[in-house]
């Protein structure tokens, strides 16, 4: 069994919609992350947390939140889903000392 | 302004050859450097790290370069193999354990 998951895989919605994209892991890594791609810009980070009672705004926060629910699991929502938040979704989980990150497979969002 | 750049997008190289990715980065503070590979469908995975105080770092087929006065890293892979084909990014951090910066990426094809 893959270490991080992601639900959904893939999804499509409409503008306005809310999305929540979820986050597991059986890693036992206190810190995990939120990361969009998008062509040619690689992997930007939206929100990370350390443990469950942290959660911290990345370098590109906006229009997204987060809920740390419990140390295995972490969920990104889009509150009103825009066209321009289409894009790549990754999960990652470190453990304390952070130096390798381990990534989940990835939703694809859709924004229609 | 991207603090990583990877300027090449994609690199085409023989079976057997080798493979040179390159990294540029602009934040003096980033004192440790990581490479991730990517497949298609699937999450990157970390392939090789560099500390500052270090200019190499080797792993199997796999070397890490670090030119701290040109702020440039590289990445050769000696003999390329069809399975290296991947989309691969180089990270930064200030201090091991922090925040990464990623760059754009670069798709690796190894032809037979």
């Amino acid at each position: 069994d893959a270490d991080v998951t992601q639900t959904p895989r893939n999804r499509i919605t409409k503008t306005g919609k809310r999305i929540m994209l979820e986050c597991s892991q059986t890693k036992g890594h206190d810190r995990m992350y939120w990361y969009r791609q998008d062509p040619g810009l690689g992997l930007r980070l939206i929100y990370y947390s350390f443990d469950v009672k942290d959660i911290n705004k990345g370098e590109i926060s906006d229009g997204y939140s987060v809920s740390r629910q419990a140390q295995a699991k972490f969920s990104l929502s889009l509150e009103s889903a825009i066209p321009n938040q289409t894009a790549l979704y990754f999960c990652a989980t470190s453990d304390l000392r952070g130096n390798t990150q381990y990534f989940g497979p990835g939703t694809r969002l859709t924004v229609l | 302004d991207q603090q990583v750049k990877q300027n090449s997008p994609s690199l085409s190289v023989q079976e057997g050859r080798i493979s040179i990715l390159n990294c540029d980065y602009t934040n003096s503070m980033f004192d440790y450097f990581l490479w991730y590979k990517k497949y298609p469908a699937e999450g990157p995975t970390f392939l090789i790290s560099i500390s500052s105080i270090k200019d190499k770092n080797e792993d199997g087929r796999f070397t890490v370069f670090l030119n701290k006065s040109a702020k440039h890293l590289s990445l050769h892979i000696v003999p390329s193999q069809p399975g290296d084909s991947a989309v691969y990014f180089c990270a930064a951090s200030v201090g091991a354990g922090n925040m990464l910066t990623f760059g754009g990426g670069t798709r690796l094809m190894v032809k037979p």
